[in-house]
């Protein structure tokens, strides 16, 4: 069955600190993989998603980036973070079908466990 | 106006009562999503779908695509479904999902 992890589950950074998260899959090959993230009191924004190795569609403007090094990889990363990317980190993915340039996805979104991060 | 819209934000029920969850949204779908976050923060997948009806225990889902409006119906409600349950929709056959706001449920026993 597949599995998706996430770590770490809890971080605390200073502002202007860098960051990493991290997010594997088992399980599966050539997913599509999701980072989202969750504001206190928002909903969920998708701000980063990969259709394969090295492919990444960014949604919003902000300091973070994402790579995706390795097929069932994922990871969020910032240079300086800030006060307002504190939040709740979601990674996720789906079963896709097509070619790796045209992929979709039809299938469910599985999420991983999640990554609470607090920014003082 | 968000594009997709729940109703209501917050609902208190006592177990064993039904519950309705409604979600709106205004515009085209190839599908959507019914999601569950769990007081920790997990989310689980509940439902896809892109027509009619669909059923998991005490849980079903409809949607109207005419009318672009979806419910969440929980029969027989337990202290254990209290969550927030999000709905969310793709847009053609894009990958990115558009999210409402969640309803957050609390069954009282």
């Amino acid at each position: 069955s597949q599995t998706i992890h996430q770590w770490p589950a809890t971080l605390v950074q200073p502002v202007g600190s860098p960051l990493s998260l991290e997010c594997t899959v088992e399980g599966t090959s050539n997913p599509n993989l999701y980072w989202y993230r969750q504001a206190a009191g928002r909903g969920l924004q998708l701000l980063f998603y990969s259709v394969g190795i090295g492919q990444i569609s960014s949604e919003v403007p902000q300091n973070l980036s994402a790579s995706r090094p390795q097929d069932r990889q994922f990871i969020l990363s910032s240079k300086k973070l800030l006060l307002s990317d504190s939040g709740f980190y979601l990674c996720a993915w789906s079963g896709a079908t097509g070619s790796p340039g045209t992929r979709s996805s039809y299938n469910e979104q599985f999420f991983g466990p999640g990554t609470r991060l607090t920014v003082l | 106006k968000n594009e997709v819209e729940q109703s209501p934000q917050n609902l208190t029920a006592q177990e064993g009562e039904f519950i309705t969850i409604n979600c709106s949204y205004s515009v085209g779908i190839s599908a959507l999503h019914w999601l569950q976050q769990h007081p920790g923060g997990g989310i689980v997948s509940l439902f896809m779908l892109s027509s009619g009806k669909k059923k998991h225990g005490r849980l079903i889902a409809t949607i109207n695509i005419q009318e672009k409006h979806s419910s969440l119906h929980i029969t027989a409600s337990h202290p254990r479904d209290s969550a927030v349950y999000i709905c969310a929709v793709r847009r053609g056959a894009g990958n990115k999902l558009t999210f409402g706001g969640g309803t957050r449920v609390l069954v009282k026993p």
